[in-house]
């Protein structure tokens, strides 16, 4: 089994429409990040969190918002979603524990927003 | 402001070196990161550098210089499965990951 999930894989909506995507991982880290991934760009942050009561926000946070529901489930929000959220999004985690700090990635979820 | 520059597009032949530079400019330095990711996929950690020098892991190589703010991944052997694009990120003062945009590297046979 995966150790960084996400569900949906794919998921396609409509302008307006409230959205959530989720996150589950198996690897016992305590941090989890929330980024997108558009063509021609780095990857940027949405949201992090350190553990279950640390929320923050990363460079582009307007419009998503989330929760930690446990230390292994971190899930993002589009409240309302519109067009230019069309996206590739990755969950990741790492280890507080680790001199790196390495994050390892969840498989992606495609959202197109119509 | 904080920028990691990398080229967008290489490519190289089957069973030959490439090296794939990045520079950053970031508000503290905690390590450099590459990692691998294949269209459509997750990324993919490869190497890690927090002291200057080369990392030597297989056919996989990654070099620092912090005074330069440079790093590069070397690549031997290439085989098809390398194309992919090639992902250099840098941990800031505040312990968060800056990204570059990617390396598209294309394998010719």
């Amino acid at each position: 089994d995966a150790d960084v999930t996400q569900t949906p894989r794919n998921r396609i909506t409509k302008t307006g429409k409230r959205i959530m995507l989720e996150c589950s991982q198996t690897k016992g880290h305590d941090r989890m990040y929330w980024y997108r991934q558009d063509p021609g760009l780095g990857l940027r942050l949405i949201y992090y969190s350190f553990d279950v009561k640390d929320i923050n926000k990363g460079e582009i946070s307007d419009g998503y918002s989330v929760s930690r529901q446990a230390q292994a489930k971190f899930s993002l929000s589009l409240e309302s979603a519109i067009p230019n959220q069309t996206a590739l999004y990755f969950c990741a985690t790492s280890d507080l524990q680790t001199d790196t700090d390495t994050q390892y990635f969840g498989p992606g979820t495609r959202l197109t927003v119509l | 402001g904080q920028n990691i520059d990398q080229p967008t597009e290489m490519t190289a032949t089957e069973g030959a070196i490439v090296q794939i530079n990045c520079t950053y400019q970031t508000s503290g330095f905690n390590g450099l990161f590459w990692y691998q990711q294949h269209a459509g996929e997750a990324p993919t950690f490869l190497s890690y550098n927090v002291l200057d020098g080369l990392e030597e892991k297989g056919r996989f190589s990654s070099f620092l210089s912090r005074s330069k703010g440079y790093s590069y991944l070397l690549l031997k052997e290439l085989q098809m499965k390398d194309s992919a694009s090639y992902l250099c990120a840098v941990m800031d003062s505040n312990y968060q990951l800056i990204w570059g945009a990617g390396t598209k590297l294309i394998i010719k046979p």
